[in-house]
């Protein structure tokens, strides 16, 4: 079935940690988002990628870090986590990154950090 | 930053209309996105707008005033199924698209 998976599903994390958050698609889409949800606040980009190679800064970018190496992968690293950065984590893709196109979102990756 | 507002909670009885709001102030317009989240799941394209006026599929109609900055997502025929968050988003002049809070329909039997 085509679409978004990403790993691992929910983790809980020290402090201080690092964290690498997976995220692979396989519609061939050029452009890819990394997402937070937190109660009240809805949904904020972290980073982009318009296409492989290439990446952008979203919203709310401190702490994390992201790589896109080919069309299909684009994960999220955490370096050194902190408990602010508990939350869910939505990976999404579209066909391309000018925004008005639709995005298809993974399950999601919940992540506790203590 | 952009600014998108929708109310938080909305209960509806089965069978009934619902009618969610959203307001937003951005800098500059491409678009406007509603979406659909069951709890614990992804959210799910719902519809898109554009131009103003109404687009309707099936039991949800979108509508869009451009010079108002509003739209409204009209749920028609409510169902148990239809209980979820809908988020609006909006494609601002940079492309970046921005979501509100969301808003949470319960539907009661």
């Amino acid at each position: 079935i085509a679409g978004i998976t990403q790993a691992p599903t929910s983790q809980i994390l020290a402090a201080g940690r690092r964290m690498t958050l997976r995220c692979t698609q396989d519609m061939r889409h050029n452009a890819m988002y990394w997402y937070r949800q937190d109660l009240g606040l809805g949904l904020r980009l972290i980073h982009y990628s318009n296409t492989a190679g290439t990446t952008g800064k979203g919203e709310v970018p401190d702490g994390y870090s992201v790589s896109r190496a080919n069309t299909d992968d684009f994960p999220l690293t955490l370096a050194s986590a902190v408990p602010s950065q508990t939350s869910v984590y939505f990976c999404a893709s579209s066909d391309r990154g000018d925004g008005a196109n639709v995005l298809t979102f993974g399950a999601g990756s919940r992540l506790t950090v203590l | 930053g952009q600014n998108i507002d929708q109310p938080t909670e909305m209960t509806a009885t089965e069978g009934a209309i619902v009618q969610i709001n959203c307001t937003y102030q951005t800098s500059g317009f491409n678009g406007l996105f509603w979406y659909q989240q069951h709890a614990g799941e992804a959210p799910t394209f719902l519809s898109y707008n554009v131009l103003d006026g109404l687009e309707e599929k099936g039991r949800f109609s979108s509508f869009l005033s451009r010079s108002k900055g509003y739209s409204y997502l009209l749920l028609k025929e409510l169902q148990m199924k239809d209980s979820a968050s809908y988020l609006c988003a909006v494609i601002p002049g940079d492309y970046k698209l921005s979501f509100g809070a969301g808003t949470t329909v319960t539907v009661r039997a």
